[in-house]
């Protein structure tokens, strides 16, 4: 079984589309995760929920709205896509709890292609 | 805020070989996680090591080890005997202990296995 599962591997889509990620975890977490991963490599983080409540949201375009319907899930919609959006999008999970080893376990991510 | 820099954008290594993994990091903090994660070119993203900032032992897992100097904030990943299969994408990351859950990421160090 996998444990953080997003779905779709890949996606390929034209400027100006609407499109969703979608990102389901059964490790029992607590907190998750939306990060983007560049063409360079770079991992930076996006948003990040705790109990389904929005915690962390660094500056990232508007266009972009994520949305936790419960603690396993984390989906992410973009609006209007830009060719800057192509991407790897990773989603992760971890335990906020002071007991827990804190890892953050990843999924298989997403590469966005706008053309 | 927290900065994480791993200085070496790539690496190169003999089968079989030792090689070390840069990775220094900025915090005003006392007590954090630090992370090595492993990117291969499968792109899943896999936790190779981790280490708990109020341990002074160095965390080991088989061929993997840590060299956590707290006072200099540096942490490397030590890969001995290395193999075809450690190829990949190497990043340091650091968690606080309280906050947002937020993980902060290194540029990424990529390392090669010559046979």
């Amino acid at each position: 079984d996998t444990a953080v599962s997003q779905t779709p591997k890949y996606l390929v889509t034209q400027m100006g589309n609407d499109k969703s990620i979608k990102c389901e975890q059964n490790l029992g977490h607590d907190t998750m995760y939306w990060y983007k991963q560049d063409s360079k490599k770079f991992l930076k983080i996006m948003f990040s929920y705790n109990n389904k409540e929005l915690i962390i949201n660094e500056t990232v375009p508007n266009r972009f709205s994520p949305k936790s319907p419960d603690k396993a899930h984390l989906n992410l919609h973009i609006n209007s896509l830009e060719l800057g959006d192509s991407a790897v999008y990773f989603c992760a999970s971890s335990h906020s709890g002071s007991l827990a080893k804190n890892i953050q376990y990843f999924g298989a991510g997403t590469r966005l292609s706008v053309l | 805020a927290q900065t994480v820099t791993q200085s070496q954008p790539e690496m190169s290594v003999q089968e079989a070989e030792t090689v070390t993994l840069s990775c220094t990091y900025d915090t005003s903090e006392s007590d954090y996680y630090l992370f090595w994660y492993k990117q291969p070119p499968s792109r899943q993203m896999i936790l190779v090591i981790r280490q708990e900032a109020y341990k002074q032992q160095n965390a080991t897992e088989n061929r993997f080890s840590v060299n956590f100097q707290k006072a200099a904030k540096s942490f490397s990943l030590k890969i001995s005997d290395s193999q075809l299969g450690d190829a990949a994408m190497y990043f340091c990351a650091y968690r606080s202990v309280s906050g947002t859950y937020k993980y902060i990421f290194g540029t990424g160090t990529r390392l090669k296995v010559l046979a």
